[in-house]
């Protein structure tokens, strides 16, 4: 079965220090992959896509990578700060309008 | 504000009552989406509309569920003989369609079912 796993604990880091969150998947072969942000509360909000024939992908203090042969993403928030605090979803795209959500991944960053 | 926008954000209704959702996505946008979420998981999908035209449901939308895009704009969800299971956030998406979905997020109508 299609499967998304993210890490599964929450992440809690100090402040300045770099968070790295998994994203893991299993009989998908997504085209793309992107990460969104979720206040609690809210409606998630998009952040960055990366494609499938890209190893990287970089915006401000984020970092993705995607390895297709791993089936795995990483997420890096560089010199995190107590505003980066959310939970942080991978989305992997199904075909050309749909996307799979992981369960999402908490961080907190402490001041 | 020129975001898709929900309405109402928060229902608490008793079961079996009926309860409609509405959903004002970005003007521009042709592709608008309804997904649930529950409490820990990610959102989860269960609709998707191409201007006016429905192309795809998700077995997790039951009969009880039904959803309209009349004119290609604004969305109603409709959920009738409401199941305290039916309890979740419910979020509309829209997006401009093209070979890479970023999916632009409303604010999610909470509902609650006692």
């Amino acid at each position: 079965s299609q499967k998304i796993e993210q890490n599964s604990e929450a992440l809690n880091i100090q402040e300045g220090k770099t968070a790295t969150l998994t994203c893991n998947y299993t009989n998908y072969s997504p085209a793309y992959l992107q990460w969104y942000r979720q206040d609690p509360g809210r409606g998630p909000v998009f952040l960055l896509l990366i494609r499938e024939n890209e190893k990287e992908k970089r915006k401000e203090r984020l970092k993705v990578t995607f390895d297709t042969t791993l089936k795995q993403s990483l997420f890096h928030i560089t010199a995190s700060q107590p505003a980066d605090s959310a939970t942080y979803l991978c989305a992997l795209s199904v075909n050309d309008y749909k996307l799979s959500f992981g369960a999402g991944t908490t961080v907190t960053v402490r001041a | 504000d020129t975001g898709v926008s929900q309405n109402p954000r928060h229902k608490i209704t008793k079961r079996g009552q009926n309860v409609t959702f509405r959903c004002d996505p970005i003007s521009e946008h042709n592709r608008l989406y309804w997904y649930r979420q529950t409490l820990g998981q990610g959102p989860e999908f269960l609709t998707y509309f191409q201007n006016e035209a429905q192309l795809e449901k998700s077995r997790l939308l039951s009969d009880r569920f039904s959803a309209e895009r009349p004119k290609g704009s604004f969305s109603t969800l409709e959920i009738q003989r409401t199941e305290q299971g039916d309890s979740a956030m419910y979020l509309c998406a829209s997006s401009f369609g093209g070979a890479e979905e970023t999916q632009y997020f409303g604010p999610g109508t909470r509902l609650l079912v006692l």
